[in-house]
């Protein structure tokens, strides 16, 4: 089945306690992206790739990190978690930029 | 950088009625705006996109509308019924310059049909 799988789903941590979120795709798509979503500021991107190798900072990058070594993953990386990343994160990917996007379930983060 | 306002927030109406939400964005280099449903619990998924070369499309009760000069772009639905309530977003991709892929989402509006 063509998806993109994020884990985990669900997380509680504590502040400074560098965490990673797994994003993988089985549908060869270059295009890679993570979403943080907060109630009344809708969906805001954090970084994108658009290909293996090639990542950029979206509109709220600041406290995370990303890589894109194989063209399957996309990990986000909270290095040193804080209390204001706590919400709700899609990793999403399109076959190419500007096309239809897959999101994956969701991982809810808590960070206390 | 790219800023796309969404407009109303929230917005009920009665099952058969239309709804209309408008999203408005403020960099020229955008050219492709997909709409997105949220359903309570699940995730984002498309109903339907436009690119910057065409000014109308329609999906059965679904349309939507692109106005490139005026930068705004609006979402219509046609004999809304009880299971089109959800959470729907707009977006703009950018395709220009220093910015090329990054999707700007608008704030989302939650649409309510009554039965």
């Amino acid at each position: 089945e063509a998806q993109v799988t994020q884990n985990p789903r669900y997380l509680i941590t504590v502040t400074g306690k560098k965490l990673t979120v797994t994003c993988s795709q089985n549908m060869n798509h270059e295009y890679m992206s993570w979403y943080r979503q907060d109630p009344g500021l809708g969906l805001r991107q954090i970084y994108y790739s658009m290909n293996v190798e090639v990542t950029d900072k979206g509109d709220v990058p600041e406290g995370y990190k990303v890589s894109r070594k194989e063209k399957r993953n996309f990990p986000l990386i909270l290095e040193s978690p804080s209390p204001n990343q706590t919400s709700l994160y899609f990793c999403a990917s399109s076959v190419t930029a500007a096309t239809v996007l897959t999101f994956g379930a969701g991982s809810r983060l808590t960070v206390l | 950088g790219e800023n796309v306002e969404q407009h109303p927030s929230t917005l009920s109406v009665q099952e058969g009625d239309s709804a209309v939400i408008k999203c408005t964005y403020s960099d020229s280099a955008s050219n492709y705006f997909p709409w997105y449903k949220q359903e309570l619990g699940k995730r984002p998924q498309l109903i339907i996109d436009i690119r910057s070369n065409v000014g109308e499309k329609k999906d059965q009760r679904i349309a939507v509308t692109l106005n490139k000069t005026a930068k705004h772009f609006s979402l219509h639905i046609t004999e809304t019924q009880p299971e089109d309530s959800a959470v729907y977003f707009c977006a703009a991709f950018n395709a220009g310059g220093t910015s090329y892929g990054k999707l700007t989402f608008g704030q989302g509006t939650i649409l309510t049909v009554h039965p």
